[in-house]
């Protein structure tokens, strides 16, 4: 398998729930991020991997907790969400995180969470 | 701070049309500028790139954008549309040196009509 896989492609929850969404790159990459679509607004990014280090976080809430166990696996945990938070959750890869690498990702198809 | 603008949110145009698709951004020095392309239900997939050199990139899928720094602008072009172009356009830019993330415009919606 190639490429940037998420798991679930959709995902339903309740507000008290707690999921995660798993992400697995086979490129061989070392950054990997998430970020966050909703209709009529530009990519949101939310965090930024490299090499199992988090690099970015932007000023997402508490209730989004990432973890990287290797260059490969990214997850998002989701715990108490609201229903704006409801959007297309994406996770893409690339080579490393300077200038020229991190400009070049590879998007996974995303998880589309919808938050009751 | 680098910042994106694509000013139409959506564009119909007929099968076997030309197609331009405008982009401008703003940052401080020469950016790396990106176009890329999202089908329904699919993740966001790169049609082309500008890192520096000749100003005129070409891309997939017939895809070419033109970097004019007098304009601060990036747009898409394709010479003769096809149905299967029907997909949401994202400009990107992203910095040049050093540690680097990509900041999105707020996408364009291409429509085609047969």
């Amino acid at each position: 398998e190639t490429g940037v896989t998420q798991t679930p492609r959709h995902l339903v929850m309740g507000m008290t729930n707690k999921k995660s969404l798993k992400c697995e790159q086979h490129l061989g990459h070392n950054a990997m991020y998430w970020y966050k679509q909703s209709a009529k607004k530009p990519l949101e990014l939310m965090f930024v991997y490299s090499l199992e280090e988090r690099v970015e976080n932007n000023s997402v809430p508490s209730r989004f907790s990432p973890e990287c166990p290797n260059s490969s696996h990214l997850f998002l945990h989701l715990h108490t969400l609201q229903p704006e938070d409801s959007a297309l959750y994406l996770c893409a890869s690339s080579r490393d995180v300077g200038a020229a690498g991190a400009n070049v990702l590879t998007f996974g198809a995303g998880s589309r969470l919808t938050v009751l | 701070a680098q910042s994106v603008t694509q000013p139409d949110i959506h564009i119909t145009v007929s099968e076997g049309a030309s197609l331009e698709l405008r982009c401008n951004y703003s940052y401080g020095a020469t950016p790396y500028l990106f176009w890329y392309v999202q089908s329904p239900g699919q993740g966001l997939q790169l049609l082309l790139k500008y890192f520096s050199g000749d100003t005129l990139v070409q891309g997939i899928k017939g895809f070419e954008a033109e970097f004019k720094r007098s304009q601060s602008s990036f747009n898409l072009r394709k010479p003769s549309v096809h149905w299967s172009d029907a997909a949401e356009y994202f400009c990107a830019v992203g910095g040049n040196s050093g540690y680097s993330t990509l900041t999105f415009g707020k996408g364009t919606m291409l429509l085609v009509s047969p």
